[in-house]
């Protein structure tokens, strides 16, 4: 079991970029969600997912997009990449939406 | 949105010693989740101990305890005989009953002094 796996683990982008990252599960769990991390902070929510093909907004949606077409996928787009989307990003998954297993996350620059 | 705060943005600890965690939140519900985080030097999220609402005993897993306080909305964890390995950031998480989505505070560094 590779667990959460997630790729990159880091990437410089610069304004105005477009990227995808990718998020995989090996554990056939249900629930997905994606996260993102500012120095000093907390987790804020991005996006979630209950199951392939139902998605829905977190706390902090805005320049991201997801999809989630398979169990074992949740990938995370960012269009037009500005400064502010510096940060690391995590994603996890949950079999029943309580215990959260995380990856080990994405560190992103934007210049 | 919930909030959840963690007021102690640092705490230490000597090696073998017991330290305690603050938590407070902010909720109209009466049901819902509450969990610790530990996130090392590697970044790797892990659970270290979670807690239903309706539940009055306080959790507990092995040297990890936790206070309960449903009227003060306060989730406070305890760590006996503190080891170098507890050294790392400690997130206070919320999650409601009704929803799916989990709030986390800003976290509290913890160091272990040998």
């Amino acid at each position: 079991n590779a667990g959460v796996t997630q790729t990159p683990k880091f990437r410089i982008l610069k304004i105005g970029q477009s990227m995808t990252l990718q998020c995989t599960q090996d554990m056939n769990h249900n629930y997905m969600y994606w996260y993102r991390q500012d120095p000093g902070m907390g987790l804020k929510l991005i996006y979630y997912s209950v199951g392939a093909g139902i998605t829905d907004k977190g706390e902090v949606p805005n320049g991201y997009n997801v999809s989630r077409s398979t169990t074992e996928d949740f990938p995370l787009r960012l269009e037009l990449a500005a400064p502010s989307q510096t940060s690391v990003y995590f994603c996890a998954s949950s079999p029943w939406g309580l215990e959260q297993f995380f990856g080990p996350g994405t560190r992103l620059t934007v210049l | 949105a919930q909030t959840v705060t963690q007021s102690q943005p640092e705490m230490s600890v000597q090696e073998a010693e017991t330290v305690t965690l603050s938590c407070t939140y902010d909720t109209s519900e009466s049901d819902y989740y509450l969990f610790w985080y530990k996130q090392p030097p590697s970044r790797q999220m892990i659970l270290v101990i979670r807690q239903e609402a309706y539940k009055q005993q306080n959790a507990t897993e092995n040297r990890f305890s936790v206070n309960f306080q449903k009227a003060a909305k306060s989730f406070s964890l305890k760590i006996s005989d503190s080891q170098l390995g507890d050294a790392a950031m400690y997130f206070c998480a919320y999650r409601s009953s009704y929803g799916n989505q989990f709030y986390f505070g800003t976290g509290t560094s913890l160091t272990v002094i040998p």
